[in-house]
């Protein structure tokens, strides 16, 4: 089942902050972020594992609520570069082979 | 080195074609995946092969044909599509396939059915 993602949209000045929420109604395993700049590939941002093991960039952060299935990533002291759609892609107790099931995709414009 | 490359970049072709998407990695990892997406939509998985066995076949159409003839590459196969197969057909890799592993992916192929 598809994890909902939130806000579909935001529009940053550089220097503000930002956070991109991603729940799932399924008990999750991992929760993976992606950025996909226009006619790029996606590129691997972070991993959160249950039991709160993290992997990922060193300037990015992010958590997650396993109780609620919640993840959230955050954006701070945003710059120009992350600007695109963030995805988050969830690994349900079932999908033990890392199948991702992307959210519809967060956009966001960083503006100078 | 951690790139996959894609092959070709675009692609047209007719319903009755039968043409190939390639896909390499040179970073040893032993999971590889087919997304399909299209446009302003998430990707969404096609296929999983691990150590080139194919692990995961999320209901595909039988005109998507994929190979993984070794570790380092991956092909889709494709035969008598249809115009809504348009999209952006994207390769990745993992180290290998478990909910701990990222997953890098390439360029993408954009096709076109006509």
């Amino acid at each position: 089942q598809q994890p909902v993602q939130s806000p579909q949209a935001v529009i940053l000045r550089e220097g503000e902050d930002a956070v991109i929420n991603c729940s799932s109604s399924k008990a999750l395993y991992s929760v993976h972020w992606y950025r996909q700049k226009h006619g790029e590939a996606p590129v691997f941002l972070m991993i959160l594992l249950k039991g709160g093991e993290q992997k990922g960039h060193e300037k990015i952060s992010a958590s997650f609520n396993e109780k609620k299935q919640q993840s959230s990533l955050y954006l701070t002291a945003s710059q120009l570069s992350y600007s695109g759609t963030y995805f988050c892609g969830t690994v349900s107790r079932e999908g033990s082979q890392g199948n991702l099931i992307f959210g519809k995709g967060t956009k966001l414009s960083v503006k100078p | 080195d951690t790139e996959v490359t894609q092959t070709p970049k675009h692609l047209v072709m007719g319903m009755t074609n039968k043409k190939s998407l390639k896909c390499e990695q040179h970073m040893g990892h032993r999971a590889m995946y087919w997304y399909k997406q299209k446009a302003k939509k998430p990707p969404e998985l096609m296929f999983v092969y691990s150590y080139e066995k194919l692990s995961i076949n999320e209901s595909v159409p039988s005109r998507f044909s994929p190979e993984c003839p070794n570790s380092s590459l991956l092909n889709l196969h494709l035969h008598a599509l249809q115009p809504e197969d348009s999209a952006l057909y994207l390769c990745a890799s993992s180290h290998l396939a478990g909910v701990s592993y990222e997953q890098y992916f390439g360029p993408g192929t954009r096709l076109t059915v006509t």
